[in-house]
C-alpha cells in the first residue's frame, strides 16, 4: 500500500519561508492534500493538487510536486506565528477511495 | 454547513466503564471515517462507512471497540469495556467520493 513520509519538526524565525516535505511511494496517485491541525482542533484542508499539475499557488501558499522523484512540497511565505501548527501530507491512490495521511511535522515559528 | 459535529469534545472515564463518541457527518456527505490519534501511532484510520454501510473495520484494534451508522445523519464509536491505552483523540471524517475529507474537531478521552 501507500506510504508516506514527512520529517516530525520544523523550527523557522517570524518572516522566513518554511517548506514542509513530503514523500510517497505510489506512483498512481491522484489528489495530493496538505491539512492544517491546530492545537486542540481537527484536521482542516489548507489545499489541494491533482497529479497532474506541478504546482498550485494560494495567496502564501505554494504546492510544488515532482512526480518523478514521489514528491511533495507545501510552502509558506513570509511564515507567522499565526501559522504554528501541525502540517500533515495525504495522498490517494488510484483506485482507493481513503487518502493515507503523513504522521505529521509540527511547524514552528519564532518570533 | 457547520461541518462535522462530534460530541462530546472531552470525556474521562474509568478504566472498565463504557464509552461512546458521537459523530454527525456534513449533510449529503456519503463516507464517514473514525480515526484515533496519539503521539506514539499518529493518525490511525479505524473504520470507514459508505452509505452507512462498514466498508473496511480493519484498523478497528480490537472487540472491545464497536462503531455503528444507524442513519446517514449520525454515527457512533463504542468502547466497552475502556482501558487505559485507549486514551487519544478520536477524530470523525466525512467526504463526498475522491473528495477531500472534513474532520470533526474531535473528542479528548483520557481513561483513568
Amino acid at each position: 500500500g501507500e506510504d508516506v513520509e514527512q520529517s516530525l519538526f520544523l523550527s523557522v524565525r517570524e518572516g522566513d519561508s518554511s517548506v514542509i516535505n513530503c514523500t510517497y511511494t505510489d506512483s498512481s496517485s491522484t489528489y495530493l492534500y496538505w491539512y492544517k491541525q491546530e492545537p486542540g482542533a481537527g484536521l482542516q484542508l489548507l489545499t489541494y493538487i491533482f497529479s497532474n499539475m506541478d504546482m498550485k499557488q494560494d495567496q502564501r501558499l505554494t504546492v510544488l510536486l515532482n512526480k518523478k522523484d514521489k514528491h511533495l512540497s507545501l510552502r509558506i511565505a513570509d511564515t507567522q506565528t499565526g501559522d504554528s501548527a501541525i502540517y500533515f501530507c495525504a495522498v490517494l491512490s488510484g483506485g482507493s477511495y481513503i487518502p493515507t495521511f503523513g504522521r505529521g511535522t509540527s511547524l514552528i515559528v519564532h518570533p | 454547513d457547520a461541518g462535522v459535529i462530534q460530541s462530546p469534545r472531552h470525556e474521562v472515564t474509568e478504566m472498565g466503564q463504557e464509552v461512546t463518541l458521537r459523530c454527525k457527518p456534513i449533510s449529503g456527505h456519503d463516507y464517514l471515517f473514525w480515526y484515533r490519534q496519539t503521539m506514539m501511532r499518529g493518525l490511525e484510520l479505524l473504520i470507514y462507512f459508505n452509505n452507512n454501510v462498514p466498508i473496511d473495520d480493519s484498523g478497528m484494534p480490537e472487540d472491545r471497540f464497536s462503531a455503528k451508522m444507524p442513519n446517514a445523519s449520525f454515527s457512533t464509536l463504542k468502547i466497552q469495556p475502556s482501558e487505559p491505552r485507549d486514551s487519544a483523540v478520536y477524530f470523525c471524517a466525512s467526504s463526498l467520493y475522491n473528495s477531500p475529507l472534513h474532520f470533526g474537531n474531535g473528542t479528548r478521552l483520557t481513561v483513568t
